[in-house]
């Protein structure tokens, strides 16, 4: 596609529901990112992948949180037992090099809120 | 933790330059500044980057200080659209590094 694609748009899961967000980068972009934005704030680094290492996982903030990108192209973010906390907007970027000088697209986000 | 400061809100009148502040004093020498702007509802859109030099492309223009402590995001003609929360980032060198994000400007544009 042209642009990264995230998917579902909006998702409304009750507390303690599991529930996992699609996103699919720019064709060919081997480096892949997923941020946290809660309302109000900046997005938030949650985790990176080049292929289908998950490099850095830094900023997953809990056990809860689990990323994959088994064939190096589409990722999936899971969130086991949302908790209200959870509520937020999950960004998805990609890059064809990580190196700095290259540029970084973001898609429009998932919107996750838990109730 | 950000490395950048940045005026929590702006204002400018539709037509004219929106000028954006931003303050990187603990920049390294290989480290990029990196602008991205995020309307409300959307993704983080990329505007520009730039290492020592100013750059220009058709969205804004990104003067660096010649001691690169500082920059700033020129918007020539602003619009009602322009309006939107712009984000000034340095991004280290090393291969394999995210963007971190600040709390930005509010930029609102009125008529």
């Amino acid at each position: 596609g042209a642009g990264v694609s995230q998917s579902p748009r909006y998702k409304v899961a009750k507390r303690g529901q599991d529930v996992a967000l699609r996103c699919d980068p720019i064709s060919g972009h081997v480096s892949l990112f997923w941020y946290q934005q809660a309302l109000g704030q900046g997005p938030e680094f949650l985790t990176y992948f080049q292929n289908e290492a998950q490099l850095d996982k830094s900023g997953l903030p809990s056990d809860r949180f689990f990323a994959e990108r088994p064939e190096g192209s589409v990722s999936t973010l899971k969130i086991q037992r949302t908790q209200q906390e959870d509520s937020a907007v999950y960004l998805c970027a990609s890059t064809d090099r990580n190196i700095p000088g290259n540029t970084i697209y973001f898609g429009e986000g998932s919107w996750l809120t838990v109730v | 933790d950000a490395k950048t400061t940045q005026p929590p809100s702006m204002d400018c009148a539709e037509g004219r330059a929106a000028n954006l502040p931003c303050n990187h004093s603990t920049i390294s020498g290989n480290e990029y500044v990196y602008w991205y702007r995020q309307i409300h509802s959307q993704g983080p859109q990329y505007i520009i980057h730039g290492l020592k030099n100013n750059e220009t492309n058709e969205m804004a223009s990104l003067i660096i200080t010649e001691d690169r402590k500082s920059s700033t995001l020129i918007l020539p003609h602003a619009t009602l659209r322009d309006t939107a929360v712009y984000y000034c980032i340095v991004r280290a060198y090393q291969a394999g590094t995210a963007l971190i994000f600040g709390k930005g400007t509010t930029l609102s544009v009125s008529s």
